[in-house]
Protein backbone atom coordinates (compact mmCIF):
# COMPACT_ATOMS: atom_id res chain seq x y z
CA UNK A 1 0.00 0.00 0.00
CA UNK A 2 2.10 2.74 -1.28
CA UNK A 3 -0.35 5.73 -0.71
CA UNK A 4 0.51 8.41 -3.63
CA UNK A 5 3.25 7.88 -5.47
CA UNK A 6 5.66 10.88 -7.08
CA UNK A 7 7.62 10.70 -9.77
CA UNK A 8 10.61 11.79 -10.34
CA UNK A 9 11.86 12.81 -7.08
CA UNK A 10 14.42 15.05 -8.45
CA UNK A 11 14.92 16.67 -12.09
CA UNK A 12 17.10 19.73 -13.71
CA UNK A 13 15.44 21.38 -16.35
CA UNK A 14 16.82 23.95 -18.84
CA UNK A 15 14.99 27.11 -19.44
CA UNK A 16 12.53 26.25 -22.43
CA UNK A 17 11.97 22.29 -21.88
CA UNK A 18 8.83 20.17 -21.32
CA UNK A 19 8.50 17.86 -18.59
CA UNK A 20 5.64 15.72 -16.96
CA UNK A 21 5.35 15.42 -13.08
CA UNK A 22 2.94 12.23 -12.35
CA UNK A 23 1.32 11.71 -9.47
CA UNK A 24 -0.89 7.99 -8.70
CA UNK A 25 -2.63 6.98 -5.58
CA UNK A 26 -4.09 3.48 -4.50
CA UNK A 27 -6.46 4.81 -1.87
CA UNK A 28 -9.47 5.33 -3.81
CA UNK A 29 -9.67 9.19 -3.26
CA UNK A 30 -11.69 10.57 -5.63
CA UNK A 31 -10.13 14.35 -5.57
CA UNK A 32 -6.63 15.32 -6.11
CA UNK A 33 -4.36 18.43 -5.86
CA UNK A 34 -0.90 19.70 -6.69
CA UNK A 35 0.90 22.36 -4.70
CA UNK A 36 4.11 24.24 -5.25
CA UNK A 37 5.99 25.21 -2.17
CA UNK A 38 8.89 27.91 -2.12
CA UNK A 39 10.50 29.63 0.81
CA UNK A 40 8.54 31.34 2.86
CA UNK A 41 5.25 31.40 0.32
CA UNK A 42 3.73 28.09 2.14
CA UNK A 43 2.06 25.85 0.01
CA UNK A 44 -0.11 27.31 -3.01
CA UNK A 45 -2.38 25.51 -5.21
CA UNK A 46 -1.73 25.05 -8.85
CA UNK A 47 -4.36 22.54 -10.14
CA UNK A 48 -6.99 20.51 -8.50
CA UNK A 49 -9.16 17.78 -9.63
CA UNK A 50 -12.32 17.61 -6.91
CA UNK A 51 -13.20 14.08 -9.22
CA UNK A 52 -12.47 12.44 -12.10
CA UNK A 53 -13.39 13.91 -15.17
CA UNK A 54 -13.06 17.23 -13.74
CA UNK A 55 -9.71 20.08 -13.01
CA UNK A 56 -9.77 23.41 -11.64
CA UNK A 57 -7.51 26.29 -11.40
CA UNK A 58 -5.83 27.15 -8.05
CA UNK A 59 -4.06 30.05 -6.61
CA UNK A 60 -1.14 29.92 -9.10
CA UNK A 61 -2.12 27.99 -12.35
CA UNK A 62 0.08 30.25 -15.01
CA UNK A 63 2.49 27.74 -16.83
CA UNK A 64 0.81 24.60 -16.19
CA UNK A 65 -1.61 22.46 -17.47
CA UNK A 66 -3.09 18.92 -15.45
CA UNK A 67 -4.58 15.83 -16.91
CA UNK A 68 -6.99 13.67 -14.59
CA UNK A 69 -5.88 10.63 -16.24
CA UNK A 70 -8.55 8.20 -13.93
CA UNK A 71 -9.77 8.17 -10.54
CA UNK A 72 -5.55 6.93 -10.03
CA UNK A 73 -3.62 9.34 -11.68
CA UNK A 74 -3.36 13.08 -11.73
CA UNK A 75 -0.29 14.74 -14.10
CA UNK A 76 1.03 18.42 -13.83
CA UNK A 77 2.66 19.59 -17.25
CA UNK A 78 5.44 22.68 -17.72
CA UNK A 79 5.12 23.08 -21.07
CA UNK A 80 7.71 25.51 -21.46
CA UNK A 81 9.53 25.78 -17.75
CA UNK A 82 10.95 29.06 -16.44
CA UNK A 83 13.51 29.35 -13.84
CA UNK A 84 10.54 30.76 -11.87
CA UNK A 85 9.05 27.24 -11.69
CA UNK A 86 11.89 25.99 -9.58
CA UNK A 87 10.65 24.55 -6.81
CA UNK A 88 8.91 21.88 -5.04
CA UNK A 89 5.90 20.40 -5.66
CA UNK A 90 3.40 18.19 -3.68
CA UNK A 91 0.77 15.95 -4.86
CA UNK A 92 -2.41 15.17 -2.57
CA UNK A 93 -5.19 12.99 -2.45
CA UNK A 94 -8.48 13.16 -0.34
CA UNK A 95 -11.50 11.40 -0.30
CA UNK A 96 -13.20 14.53 -1.00
CA UNK A 97 -16.53 15.98 -0.38
CA UNK A 98 -18.17 16.89 3.28
CA UNK A 99 -16.51 15.71 6.68
CA UNK A 100 -13.19 15.37 8.49
CA UNK A 101 -11.12 14.19 4.99
CA UNK A 102 -8.27 14.97 5.33
CA UNK A 103 -4.71 15.22 2.63
CA UNK A 104 -2.38 12.78 2.57
CA UNK A 105 1.00 14.04 0.42
CA UNK A 106 2.68 12.34 -1.85
CA UNK A 107 6.99 12.36 -1.15
CA UNK A 108 7.50 15.43 -3.24
CA UNK A 109 9.30 16.54 -6.28
CA UNK A 110 11.83 18.68 -6.36
CA UNK A 111 12.66 20.67 -9.71
CA UNK A 112 15.36 22.98 -10.91
CA UNK A 113 14.78 25.22 -13.86
CA UNK A 114 18.32 26.99 -15.17
CA UNK B 1 -6.69 33.96 -0.95
CA UNK B 2 -4.75 32.86 1.42
CA UNK B 3 -5.01 32.34 5.71
CA UNK B 4 -2.91 34.59 7.55
CA UNK B 5 -0.71 32.87 10.41
CA UNK B 6 1.33 34.07 13.26
CA UNK B 7 3.78 34.12 14.60
CA UNK B 8 6.19 33.52 11.73
CA UNK B 9 8.56 31.85 13.83
CA UNK B 10 8.90 30.43 17.39
CA UNK B 11 11.54 28.96 19.33
CA UNK B 12 11.29 27.29 22.75
CA UNK B 13 12.93 25.06 24.92
CA UNK B 14 11.55 21.59 26.09
CA UNK B 15 8.24 21.81 28.32
CA UNK B 16 6.92 25.24 27.10
CA UNK B 17 4.10 26.19 25.81
CA UNK B 18 3.17 27.32 22.09
CA UNK B 19 0.30 29.04 20.39
CA UNK B 20 0.25 29.34 16.69
CA UNK B 21 -3.19 31.23 15.30
CA UNK B 22 -4.59 31.58 11.65
CA UNK B 23 -7.15 33.46 10.50
CA UNK B 24 -9.44 33.88 7.38
CA UNK B 25 -11.07 37.06 5.21
CA UNK B 26 -13.68 34.35 4.37
CA UNK B 27 -16.29 32.22 6.18
CA UNK B 28 -14.53 28.59 6.73
CA UNK B 29 -16.20 24.94 6.28
CA UNK B 30 -12.90 23.66 7.70
CA UNK B 31 -9.30 24.30 9.12
CA UNK B 32 -6.48 21.81 8.80
CA UNK B 33 -3.36 21.83 10.95
CA UNK B 34 -0.15 20.21 9.22
CA UNK B 35 3.26 19.63 10.39
CA UNK B 36 6.06 19.39 7.77
CA UNK B 37 9.78 18.12 8.83
CA UNK B 38 12.41 19.62 7.10
CA UNK B 39 13.04 17.35 3.44
CA UNK B 40 9.57 15.68 4.15
CA UNK B 41 5.84 16.24 3.49
CA UNK B 42 3.23 17.83 5.32
CA UNK B 43 1.72 15.31 7.67
CA UNK B 44 -1.73 15.61 9.09
CA UNK B 45 -2.12 17.14 12.99
CA UNK B 46 -6.04 18.26 13.53
CA UNK B 47 -9.21 19.00 11.69
CA UNK B 48 -11.81 21.06 13.14
CA UNK B 49 -14.88 21.38 11.06
CA UNK B 50 -17.88 24.02 11.65
CA UNK B 51 -20.79 22.94 14.12
CA UNK B 52 -17.95 21.70 16.34
CA UNK B 53 -16.34 18.07 15.09
CA UNK B 54 -12.95 17.73 15.37
CA UNK B 55 -10.51 14.99 14.68
CA UNK B 56 -6.43 14.60 15.27
CA UNK B 57 -3.73 14.39 17.17
CA UNK B 58 -3.86 13.01 21.21
CA UNK B 59 -1.15 15.67 22.59
CA UNK B 60 -2.11 18.51 20.26
CA UNK B 61 -5.49 20.39 20.25
CA UNK B 62 -7.16 23.28 18.91
CA UNK B 63 -10.11 25.63 18.62
CA UNK B 64 -11.93 27.23 15.49
CA UNK B 65 -13.87 29.96 16.18
CA UNK B 66 -16.55 30.27 13.48
CA UNK B 67 -17.45 33.68 14.07
CA UNK B 68 -14.45 35.28 13.94
CA UNK B 69 -13.04 32.84 11.08
CA UNK B 70 -10.15 32.27 13.39
CA UNK B 71 -8.49 29.17 14.57
CA UNK B 72 -5.55 28.54 17.10
CA UNK B 73 -2.97 25.44 17.51
CA UNK B 74 -2.28 24.48 20.95
CA UNK B 75 1.20 22.93 21.46
CA UNK B 76 1.81 22.53 25.41
CA UNK B 77 4.59 20.51 26.96
CA UNK B 78 6.46 20.45 24.12
CA UNK B 79 9.06 18.04 22.89
CA UNK B 80 11.88 18.29 20.16
CA UNK B 81 10.11 16.19 18.22
CA UNK B 82 7.07 19.15 17.67
CA UNK B 83 10.21 21.20 15.70
CA UNK B 84 8.79 21.53 11.59
CA UNK B 85 7.10 24.43 10.06
CA UNK B 86 3.24 24.36 10.55
CA UNK B 87 0.67 24.82 8.58
CA UNK B 88 -2.81 25.76 8.58
CA UNK B 89 -5.52 24.99 5.45
CA UNK B 90 -8.47 26.36 4.95
CA UNK B 91 -11.58 25.04 3.40
CA UNK B 92 -14.40 27.82 2.19
CA UNK B 93 -17.21 24.66 1.95
CA UNK B 94 -17.20 20.99 1.75
CA UNK B 95 -15.56 20.00 -0.77
CA UNK B 96 -13.34 22.79 -2.42
CA UNK B 97 -9.79 22.64 -2.14
CA UNK B 98 -7.10 23.35 0.71
CA UNK B 99 -5.83 27.11 0.80
CA UNK B 100 -2.70 27.14 3.25
CA UNK B 101 -0.98 29.64 4.88
CA UNK B 102 2.47 30.77 4.72
CA UNK B 103 3.99 28.58 7.65
CA UNK B 104 4.87 28.96 11.19
CA UNK B 105 8.66 27.48 11.81
CA UNK B 106 8.69 25.84 15.47
CA UNK B 107 11.64 25.48 17.00
CA UNK B 108 12.38 23.20 20.38
CA UNK B 109 15.82 23.13 21.86
CA UNK B 110 16.76 20.94 25.01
Amino acid sequence: NAGVTQTPKFQVLKTGQSMTLQCAQDMNHNSMYWYRQDPGMGLRLIYYSASEGTTDKGEVPNGYNVSRLNKREFSLRLESAAPSQTSVYFCATRTGGSGANVLTFGAGSRLTVL
Amino acid sequence: QQPVQSPQAVILREGEDAVINCSSSKALYSVHWYRQKHGEAPVFLMILLKGGEQKGHEKISASFNEKKQQSSLYLTASQLSYSGTYFCGTEAQAGTALIFGKGTTLSVSS
